[in-house]
C-alpha cells in the first residue's frame, strides 16, 4: 500500500522569505501523480501544484514549486516570497495513475505560519 | 461556474442517530469523492461515485454509505453514529479524464454528542 510521509508538522517563514515543506512517498508503482493541497483556515482545500510521475521536468505555478526527486521518492514544495495568505495546513497527496478510481493518499499535513 | 457545494456546513447528532450529508458537485462533472478529515487520523478516503456507480471504498465501515444521482449530486449517509465519526467530511469532484483535477467543498462539520 501506497503512504505519504510529511515529517514537519508545522513550519514558519518571515515575510518575503523563502521556505520548503517536505513530503515522502512510498509506492511501488512507476506511474502516479503527486499533489500538494492547500487548506486556509476556512477549511476549502486548493490545490496548490500537481506532478505527474513520468515528466522529470519539475512542476511551477507562480510562487510555488516541486523539488520532485522519483528515485528517492521525494516530493517536496518550494513557496517563494511567502505571504501572508500563505497561512495555511499544506497536505501532499498521491493518487495511483493504475487506479481507475480518483483515490488520494493524504501526508498528515505541515501547518504553515508567516511572520509579518 | 460554482464550485463544489456541501450541505449543511455544521451537524449536530448524538449518538446512535443517523445522518446524511449532500454534495453537488461542480457543473458537468461526473465523479464525486468523499474524504473523512480528523485530527488523529488526518484525510482518508471513503468512497468515490462515477455515473451513479461505486468505484471505490476506502476502509471504513459498512455504516459508511454513499449515492449518486442521475444529476451527479451525491449522498453519503452514515447510520448508528459513535462519537468517533466526528469530523469534517469533504466531497470533491472532477471531470471525467483521468488526469482531471479534483475539486473540494467547504466540507460539513459532524460533531457527534
Amino acid at each position: 500500500a501506497q503512504t505519504v510521509t510529511q515529517s514537519q508538522p508545522e513550519m514558519s517563514v518571515q515575510e518575503a522569505e523563502t521556505v520548503t515543506l517536505s513530503c515522502t512517498y512510498d509506492t511501488s508503482e512507476s506511474d502516479y501523480y503527486l499533489f500538494w493541497y492547500k487548506q486556509p483556515p476556512s477549511r476549502q482545500m486548493i490545490l496548490v501544484i500537481r506532478q505527474e510521475a513520468y515528466k522529470q521536468q519539475n512542476a511551477t505555478e507562480n510562487r510555488f514549486s516541486v523539488n520532485f526527486q522519483k528515485a528517492a521518492k521525494s516530493f517536496s514544495l518550494k513557496i517563494s516570497d511567502s505571504q501572508l495568505g500563505d497561512a495555511a495546513m499544506y497536505f501532499c497527496a498521491y493518487r495511483s495513475a493504475m487506479d481507475s478510481s480518483y483515490k488520494l493518499i493524504f501526508g498528515s499535513g505541515t501547518r504553515l505560519l508567516v511572520r509579518p | 461556474k460554482a464550485g463544489v457545494t456541501q450541505t449543511p456546513r455544521y451537524l449536530i447528532k448524538t449518538r446512535g442517530q443517523q445522518v446524511t450529508l449532500s454534495c453537488s458537485p461542480i457543473s458537468g462533472h461526473r465523479s464525486v469523492s468523499w474524504y473523512q478529515q480528523t485530527p488523529g487520523q488526518g484525510l482518508q478516503f471513503l468512497f468515490e461515485y462515477f455515473s451513479e456507480t461505486q468505484r471505490n471504498k476506502g476502509n471504513f465501515p459498512g455504516r459508511f454509505s454513499g449515492r449518486q444521482f442521475s444529476n451527479s449530486r451525491s449522498e453519503m449517509n452514515v447510520s448508528t453514529l459513535e462519537l468517533g465519526d466526528s469530523a469534517l467530511y469533504l466531497c470533491a469532484s472532477r471531470g471525467a479524464g483521468g488526469r482531471d483535477t479534483q475539486y473540494f467543498g467547504p466540507g460539513t462539520r459532524l460533531t457527534v454528542l
